[in-house]
């Protein structure tokens, strides 16, 4: 079993919807929570990272975790074809050990 | 500011020949530095990472290798390049501090023919 899963999509959308992605996790050490965009034929880049249970909010997107469920998730609201990219939620125990990356989902904002 | 530089980006290599991809750093001492390939419609498998000038940790037995020279150079090399090899290879740094995540290249694409 993946430490970090995640449905690889891909997931096609309307401009303007709400996004939900999402991830499971099955290690228990893990406290430190990130998703990563990464754009086509480019590296990934750090969206945001939540530590522990909790909501992150950045502007159009929130970072959701459950700790209880080890549940990931990702909300993009009002979504914009500029969105379209790769995501991919990664997790580490403590702080500077080593990332665990899922697989990463595609999305497909259409205008 | 901290910049990270991969080359090339793109490589066809034949069956059996070697690679060399060499990824450097920018800006910062004593970076923690990583390995990543990425193969086709899936996630970031790390092949290596580095905590310190020779000192190498390996994740997944196969047939590259990778050497750390320098503080922010980071190499990583194969003596003959299989078809398996294939895949979009990415390096990335950090600080060890979770705020700041990981900081990667803008990879390298290699098709090995």
């Amino acid at each position: 079993q993946k430490e970090v899963e995640q449905d690889p999509g891909p997931l096609s959308v309307p401009e303007g919807a709400i996004v939900s992605l999402n991830c499971t996790y099955s290690n228990s050490a893990f406290q430190y929570f990130m998703w990563y965009r990464q754009y086509s034929r480019k590296g990934p880049e750090l969206l945001m990272y939540t530590y522990s249970s909790g909501n992150k909010e950045d502007g159009r997107f929130t970072a959701q975790v459950d700790k209880s469920s080890k549940y990931i998730s990702l909300f993009i609201r009002d979504s914009q074809p500029s969105d379209s990219a790769t995501y991919l939620c990664a997790s580490e125990e403590t702080s500077g050990s080593r990332l665990t990356f899922g697989e990463g989902t595609q999305l497909t904002v259409n205008p | 500011s901290q910049t990270i530089h991969q080359w090339p980006a793109t490589l066809v290599q034949p069956v059996g020949s070697p690679l060399s991809l060499e990824c450097t750093v920018e800006g910062t001492s004593n970076p923690n530095l990583y390995w990543y390939r990425q193969a086709a419609g899936r996630g970031l498998q790390l092949l290596f990472y580095s905590v310190g000038i020779g000192q190498i940790s390996s994740e997944v037995p196969q047939n590259l290798s990778a050497s750390r020279p320098q503080d922010r150079q980071f190499i990583l090399s194969s003596k003959k390049l299989l078809l398996s090899d294939s895949g979009f290879y990415l390096c990335a740094w950090s600080t060890g501090a979770v705020l700041y995540g990981y900081t990667f290249g803008s990879g390298t694409r290699l098709t090995v023919v």
